[in-house]
């Protein structure tokens, strides 16, 4: 199996502009969360879905943040526009509802924000 | 809500034991999850505790009491690669669709 796959592996990108992380899970896997983590905050649950449905956005920070998941294969969090603030390393996660619930995180995105 | 707390560093020496402990209060308790995560790198999953008692798997044990609302993990013959933050993780009774709350995670720094 590939593991949680995430695009891109880094992005530089100006204040103000829109950024698009992507997400694909490990097959089979049901839900899917997404994190942000910085050395002040530790790691952060922003949102996650189970069967492609959100179940609970409350970390999202702030409106400028929304994530997607069309179909049980992929899955976007998108920030718009950014800030320098938004600047962490994002990670994506899927885990099965059967067993021990166990999560697998892809290698994250490192984002910074100019 | 959910609390965890586990200590902020711990430093050992390379040959020697170390056991990291992480405290948590939670609504309804569903599990207890270790994970690993070397600097630049994801949290790999290391163990996992929903009863009592020690679980082993190799040179790492996981420990859980769920009325003291306690958990260690131990690592035995620190190598230097055991160098890494280490998360506790607990998935309350009423979450569905496996969310769990991380602690801030123990960074251990093993010293030859």
């Amino acid at each position: 199996d590939a593991g949680v796959i995430q695009s891109p592996r880094h992005e530089v990108t100006e204040m103000g502009q829109e950024v698009t992380l992507r997400c694909k899970p490990i097959s089979g896997h049901n839900s899917l969360f997404w994190y942000r983590q910085t050395m002040m905050r530790g790691l952060e649950l922003l949102i996650y879905f189970n069967n492609n449905v959100p179940i609970d956005d409350s970390g999202m920070p702030e409106d400028r943040f929304s994530a997607k998941m069309p179909n049980a294969s992929f899955s976007t969090l998108k920030i718009q526009p950014s800030e320098p603030r938004d600047s962490a390393v994002y990670f994506c996660a899927s885990s099965s509802n059967r067993g021990k619930n166990i999560q697998y995180f892809g290698a994250g995105t490192r984002l910074s924000v100019l | 809500g959910q609390n965890i707390d586990q200590p902020t560093e711990m430093t050992a020496t390379e040959g020697a034991i170390v056991q990291i402990n992480c405290t948590y209060q939670t609504s309804g308790f569903n599990g207890l999850f270790w994970y690993q995560q070397h600097a630049g790198e994801a949290p790999t999953f290391l163990s996992y505790n929903v009863l009592d008692g020690l679980e082993e798997k190799g040179r790492f044990s996981s420990f859980l009491s769920r009325s003291k609302g306690y958990s260690y993990l131990l690592l035995k013959e620190l190598q230097m690669k055991d160098s890494a933050s280490y998360l506790c993780a607990v998935r309350a009774h009423n979450t569905n669709a496996g969310k769990s709350t991380f602690g801030d995670g123990t960074t251990l720094t093993v010293k030859p």
